[in-house]
């Protein structure tokens, strides 16, 4: 596509639900990441995928968070029994692999936990 | 580990005013340095970047920033602001092409007429 696709881009759910955010890469960009941008804080990194594996997780806040990229392509990122806390946008960002600063964003999927 | 600090969470500026956008990073290798821009409702998008090289780099929409090694600084500047760049903008450092970025707390960046 021309450009990253999240979806939903609005997801409210329950505490304590299940949700799954889909991140669609630029087609061909092997590199994907996810970010988490509370209100008014900078981008928050969580994980990073080059091809199907995640080069570092480091990221992650805890094992609630879980994203898989099983072809290479789209990604899902996961959170189990939401929190309050998990409150925020997160962005999804694709690049070719060794592309310093080539990283292209998404628009985000707003996440409101209540 | 490295970190980015936005020494600045907000500045008023008028419009067609010069402007500054400070920021600091710290790390024990060399980096690389980027500045985002996010618009209102819109995503991130690349302003600038610097690799090597020349220390003054330029950026979209007339910025530019200043790789200060000694001071370990990258300040974004405008000579003359305009209403459309109302926005936040972030500082961010990598240490290579295989490690994430990292980014400051952003500085927003809003125009009087």
């Amino acid at each position: 596509g021309a450009g990253v696709s999240q979806t939903p881009s609005n997801k409210v759910t329950e505490k304590g639900k299940y949700v799954e955010l889909r991140c669609d890469p630029i087609s061909g960009h092997t590199a994907l990441y996810w970010y988490r941008q509370s209100l008014g804080q900078g981008p928050e990194f969580l994980i990073y995928f080059q091809g199907t594996g995640a080069a570092d997780d480091s990221g992650l806040p805890n094992d609630r968070f879980f994203a898989v990229r099983p072809e290479g392509s789209v990604s899902t990122l996961k959170i189990q029994r939401t929190e309050r806390g998990d409150s925020a946008v997160y962005l999804c960002a694709s690049s070719l692999a060794g592309d310093l600063g080539g990283y292209t964003f998404g628009s985000g999927t707003r996440l409101t936990v209540v | 580990a490295q970190s980015v600090t936005q020494l600045d969470s907000q500045v008023p500026v008028f419009e067609e005013a010069p402007v500054e956008l400070r920021c600091n990073y710290s790390s024990s290798v060399s980096v690389y340095l980027f500045w985002y821009v996010q618009y209102p409702n819109q995503g991130l998008q690349l302003l600038l970047k610097y690799l090597s090289g020349s220390t003054l780099v330029k950026g979209i929409n007339g910025f530019e920033a200043e790789f200060n090694k000694s001071q370990t600084s990258f300040h974004l500047r405008k000579p003359s602001v305009h209403i459309s760049d109302t926005a936040e903008y972030f500082c961010a450092v990598t240490i290579s092409s295989a490690s994430k970025i990292i980014f400051g707390s952003g500085t927003r960046l809003s125009i009087r007429p």
